[in-house]
């Protein structure tokens, strides 16, 4: 059964940058792209961007370039997501999502990460 | 406002069938991408419902069932139980919709 375990919850200050790493367990972890989606309080899901491990290629979407980072460590699994520059906007859960098809960055994601609430503020 | 168009809340009594429709664009479901249904429950990270607009993962009961058109697509559930109750998303490439919340009177 696969397993993904995210890092827990942290608060942080506007204008630092806080990484929440994802680590899976019970597949092969290469071969199937990890993605982030967040959830701010009361709204809905928003998708970040996404890796695929084994070719290292990622892709972020527009309202996140320049401030995302999405990285894997295939030796022990794991996938990362650093948000820099942050601000009270970006206080949500975030969760790390894998994609049910191999090789394919963007799919339906068929497990989840129990999700990491960060929260911003001064 | 959210790419994907749904309806913010839908509401049935136990028993009942109930649809939340997805309306999207030709940049997304009109492209010929396919749509994905989740099930949130309250605290809890989303679950996968719906695959490829029409298939269910193992597990999930075959009182839900996905279809889609042109531009759209509709989540149906029949015979509505209590602990349906929970925030429904529909998904096409890598856009959501703003969610549906379901209540069960």
């Amino acid at each position: 059964q696969v397993q993904l375990v995210q890092s827990g919850a942290e608060v942080k200050k506007p204008g630092s940058s806080v990484k929440v790493s994802c680590k899976a367990s019970g597949d092969t972890f290469t071969n199937y792209a990890i993605n982030w989606v967040r959830q701010a309080p009361g709204e809905g899901l928003e998708w970040m961007g996404g890796i695929v491990p084994v070719f290292g290629t990622t892709n972020y979407a527009q309202k996140f370039q320049g401030r995302v980072t999405i990285t894997a460590d295939e030796s022990t699994s794991t996938a990362y997501m650093e948000l820099s520059s942050l601000r009270s906007e970006d206080t949500a859960v975030y969760y790390c999502a894998r994609t049910g098809r191999q090789l394919v960055l963007v799919g339906f994601f068929d497990y989840w990460g129990q999700g990491t609430l960060v929260t911003v503020s001064s | 406002q959210s790419v994907l168009t749904q309806p913010p809340s839908v509401s049935g009594a136990p028993g009942q069938r109930v649809t939340i429709s997805c309306t999207g664009s030709s940049s997304n479901i009109g492209a010929g991408y396919d749509v994905h249904w989740y099930q949130q429950l309250p605290g809890t990270a989303p679950k996968l419902l719906i695959y490829r607009n029409n298939n269910r993962p193992s597990g999930v009961p075959d009182r839900f069932s996905g279809s889609r058109s042109a531009t759209s697509a509709s989540l149906a559930i029949t015979g509505l139980q209590a602990e349906d109750e929970a925030d429904y998303y529909c998904q096409s490439s890598e856009v959501f919709g703003g969610g549906t919340k379901l209540t069960v009177l």
